[in-house]
């Protein structure tokens, strides 16, 4: 099972420059999120998804684009990156069932920007 | 006040001690709650549940008491390979998201 996957693995932008990461997951979750991970904190909420068609933004949305067009994708988009955004970028999904609702997480995005 | 707090860490133990890790959630419409484990960066992954009832797998222990709005966790003989950073994770399913701490730090030494 491929699960959950996200690309690239490591990336580095220039200030101003724009991408976008990747997360696929192949296990028909309605929930997919966005975090970052900054040096010695925890996961932070970037913006989420409960189903095609539907975002919201978490803690920390301003610099971040998201869409869902599909159930399996979930891209993140870096609208013009600066240093800050300098991090590691994990992807989950997890299922709406209430007794399953363990998230699954990607191997992480690993964002320098100079 | 951060929606779930940790015991900061770092927390140093031998081989072989019981450690007991703390966490409080302030968002009373919570609904799951778990452990997870990180290691060096890597993605989280799930460690277990946490029920009301209180749960056990092998050395760890996950205890849930909603009205103090409080979730724990137990590790028992200790080993290196435990050495990780923990996360507590409180879901609320209406919203469609996952919270996470900001994790605790456990270093097993020989």
């Amino acid at each position: 099972n491929a699960g959950v996957t996200q690309t690239p693995k490591f990336q580095v932008l220039k200030t101003g420059q724009s991408m976008t990461l990747q997360c696929a997951q192949d296990m028909n979750h309605e929930y997919m999120s966005w975090y970052r991970q900054d040096p010695g904190m925890g996961l932070r909420l970037i913006h989420y998804s409960v189903g095609a068609g539907i975002t919201d933004q978490g803690e920390v949305p301003n610099g971040y684009n998201v869409s869902r067009s599909t159930t399996e994708d979930f891209p993140l988009r870096l609208l013009s990156a600066a240093p800050s955004q300098t991090s590691v970028y994990f992807c989950a999904s997890s299922s709406r069932d209430r007794f399953n609702t363990e998230a699954f997480f990607g191997q992480g995005t690993r964002l320098t920007v100079v | 006040r951060k929606e779930v707090e940790q015991d900061p860490g770092p927390f140093n133990v031998p081989e072989g001690a019981t450690v007991a890790f703390n966490c409080t959630y302030s968002n009373s419409a919570s609904q799951s709650f778990f452990w997870y484990r990180q290691d060096c960066r890597k993605e989280p992954k799930l460690l277990m549940s946490v029920y009301s009832s209180g749960n056990e797998d092998g050395r760890f222990t996950a205890q849930l008491n909603r009205a103090s709005q409080y979730i724990s966790l137990l590790i028992r003989d200790s080993k290196l390979s435990d050495s990780a950073t923990y996360l507590c994770v409180v879901n609320n399913l209406n919203a469609g998201k996952s919270t996470f701490g900001d994790g605790t730090t456990l270093t097993v030494k020989p």
